[in-house]
């Protein structure tokens, strides 16, 4: 089975820190994504990466940023954390070659912004 | 880029079959219909995948008629663990990679 993981279910940030939340797949998987996902608008693309040091803007790049050194990891920055993005963040990862292949969801991370 | 829209919530009972329809008007030659489900505290799980006409697996079917302005995942007979949320996805990959996911239809199943 594949799994990704997210480093953490909960964080509570202040205004103005940077954030960083963390994904791994161990699945050998070229596509990582990062979603945020909101009451009443599902799930919103933030940023996707398609190879090492790839990526490319989602739906919602205002206010992230995101890195990808490594195959199985990718990680989404939030350079200064404000209260509106205070979310639900969601990171998945799919084998490659299209973008529209199966994704593989981690658990999420419920992030609070104070 | 597609814009989907769903209905917010649907409820129903164990062992009648559930129609999930998720409109997509201006969908693109080159995309693809995926639908998700997602359990509370849990990523959304796949469910099926397709581009026109019909396609079934073990858990559901997914009916695109031929112009594919919507779609239409079909749950044969529910039980109470289908409670849960599902999601269309319209995805691009003429070059575009654009994803579009719905906002979701919370379907509660009832003895």
């Amino acid at each position: 089975d594949v799994k990704v993981t997210q480093s953490s279910r909960y964080l509570v940030k202040r205004t103005g820190e940077k954030v960083f939340l963390e994904c791994v797949q161990d699945m050998d998987h070229e596509n990582m994504f990062w979603y945020r996902q909101d009451p009443g608008l599902g799930l919103r693309l933030i940023y996707f990466s398609y190879d090492v040091k790839m990526k490319e803007k989602g739906d919602i790049p205002e206010g992230y940023s995101v890195s990808r050194e490594k195959k199985e990891r990718f990680s989404l920055i939030l350079e200064s954390a404000s209260t509106n993005q205070t979310s639900m963040y969601l990171c998945a990862s799919s084998l490659g070659q299209y973008i529209t292949d199966t994704q593989y969801f981690g658990p999420g991370t419920r992030l609070t912004v104070l | 880029l597609a814009k989907t829209t769903q209905p917010i919530s649907m409820d129903s009972y164990e062992g009648q079959e559930v129609n999930i329809t998720c409109s997509h008007n201006n969908i693109a030659t080159n995309d693809y219909i995926t639908w998700y489900q997602q359990f509370p505290s849990q990523g959304p799980r796949f469910i099926i995948q397709g581009y026109k006409t019909k396609v079934t697996n073990e858990v559901a079917s997914l009916f695109i008629p031929a112009d594919r302005k919507s779609s239409t995942l079909s749950l044969p007979r529910v039980s109470l663990s289908d409670t849960a949320v599902y999601y269309c996805l319209v995805g691009e990959t003429g070059g575009g990679n654009k994803l579009t996911f719905g906002t979701g239809t919370q379907l509660k199943v009832e003895l």
